[in-house]
């Protein structure tokens, strides 16, 4: 199963980032997106499509339909410079990485 | 607070080993499965090699299986990957991931992760 993440997405201070994850009938997988910054241990933004574990700022949003899923980074701080990965779990190609998504702030 | 603590990496030959350990605290750890992930340089994450709560279920990636080998004592806490017959493609940080319940459940916890670098 393949994940298809842009390389790279650019911004400016205050502006909406959207990050997508393509995969053959994603929409009906359940997505979980991670945040990796250098030096840092990965974290969890958004599980299950959309939901956001507590302490994650509610201007990051998951969706997930037909073929796309989505991460929306809404008002984008220049700490949100990171990047992003999407993942999914199938039962028969196990655990999924997608090739990650290098957020720039501009 | 959840802790993970990753060590063991540094350089190695290649046909070289190494044993990762990642040391845990603040939950119970014999009720969740675990994960080694890496990230080589320049690329993306990859998971490595996992295990259910109990040690009895085990999975790895095509790109390790038949080299490395994961487990755990759960009366230590500690998850292990035992990483033999070393090449250049598995200089990465390696993690050490927790999963919120089951192996194919989200990770909620990383550790800061530890170096493995494979060089002559």
């Amino acid at each position: 199963y393949v994940l298809t993440q842009p390389p790279s997405v650019s911004v400016a201070p205050g502006e909406t980032a959207r990050i997508t994850c393509g995969g053959a009938s994603i929409g009906s997988e359940s997505v979980h997106w991670y945040q990796h910054k250098p030096g840092q241990a990965p974290v969890v933004v958004i599980y299950y499509n959309s939901d956001r574990p507590s302490g994650i700022p509610a201007r990051f949003y998951g969706s997930n339909s037909r073929n796309t899923a989505t991460l929306t980074i809404s008002s984008v701080e220049a700490g949100d410079e990171a990047d992003y990965y999407c993942q999914v779990w199938d039962s028969n190609t196990d655990l999924v990485f997608g090739g990650g998504t290098k957020l720039t702030v501009l | 607070e959840v802790q993970l603590v990753e060590s063991g990496g540094g350089l190695v030959q290649p046909g070289g080993s190494l044993r990762l350990s990642c040391a845990t605290s603040g939950f119970s750890f014999s009720n969740y499965a675990m994960r080694w992930v890496r990230r080589a340089p320049g690329k993306g994450l990859e998971w490595v090699s996992g295990i259910s709560g109990s040690g009895a279920s085990t999975y790895y990636a095509d790109s390790v299986k038949g080299r490395f080998t994961i487990s755990r004592d759960n009366s230590k806490n500690t998850l292990y990957l035992q990483m033999n017959s070393l090449g250049a493609e598995d200089t990465a940080i390696y993690y050490c991931a927790k999963h919120l319940t089951t192996p194919g459940a989200p990770f909620d916890h990383w550790g800061q992760g530890t170096l493995v670098t494979v060089s002559s």
